[in-house]
């Protein structure tokens, strides 16, 4: 079975800061990560995803996140955020029977 | 494209009756959907998996009889919760597989917000 765990339950900074959202994962086979993301009252939206090839993934909002096999770490990174990226940020993990696996999330607040 | 509806967004009801959720995919055929519950300030907790014209697989701890699940059509796929009770008031997510990114991305509803009283 696979699993996820995110490091941080909240994350508060200021705009322009850098972030760093930590996710580790476990499971035996290969997998596909994930990293989504829900603002106030809307639906996940895929930030960015990483199958294979590159490990340093670029999405969608200026996010990034690199794969790294040996930690089993998926890390989500943001070098300079905006008070409109406060939102619920959660890793997952799919494998080949595409179910997904969620962390219990991040809440970022970013104060202007 | 790739936009997955749900109806109802939000529905209220008695404790003992059932309510059905559609989850849709608009604008592709979904190979297969799911049904995630997501509790406040928690995660998204997977509960089946739905392909089209088979039965629903349904996750450890779920009760297939109470959460019922039917796949009518490559866009269609509903989730009846039978005679519900106050602790299965959640959210309802599902999401679908499919479109132009291929089979390996899911596209998630907008969700639908249940309270039994």
């Amino acid at each position: 079975a696979q699993s996820v765990s995110q490091h941080n339950h909240h994350v508060i900074l200021s705009e322009a800061a850098s972030l760093e959202l930590g996710c580790n994962y476990s499971y035996g086979g290969t997998v596909n990560l994930f990293w989504y993301v829900q603002y106030p009252g809307q639906h996940l939206q895929l930030l960015l995803k990483y199958f294979s090839g590159d490990p340093l993934v670029k999405g969608i909002k200026g996010f990034e996140a690199e794969f790294i096999k040996s930690k089993f770490s998926f890390n989500l990174r943001k070098p300079s955020v905006q008070w409109s990226d406060t939102a619920e940020y959660f890793c997952a993990v799919g494998g080949v029977d595409y179910k997904l696996s969620f962390g219990a999330g991040t809440t970022v607040t970013v104060r202007a | 494209g790739a936009v997955v509806s749900q109806h109802p967004s939000w529905v209220i009801c008695k404790s003992g009756t059932s309510v059905k959720i559609e989850c849709r995919s608009l604008d592709f055929q979904a190979t297969t959907m799911f049904w995630y519950r997501q509790f406040p300030k928690q995660s998204l907790m997977l509960m089946a998996t739905s392909n089209e014209g088979s039965k629903a697989t349904y996750e450890q701890g779920v009760e297939k009889d109470k959460f019922l699940i039917n796949h009518a059509s490559l866009t269609l796929s509903t989730l009846t919760v039978t005679s519900a009770h106050p602790e299965d008031s959640s959210f309802y997510i599902c999401s679908a597989r499919g479109g132009l990114a291929g089979v390996n991305e899911q596209y998630f509803g907008p969700g639908t917000r249940l309270t039994v009283t």
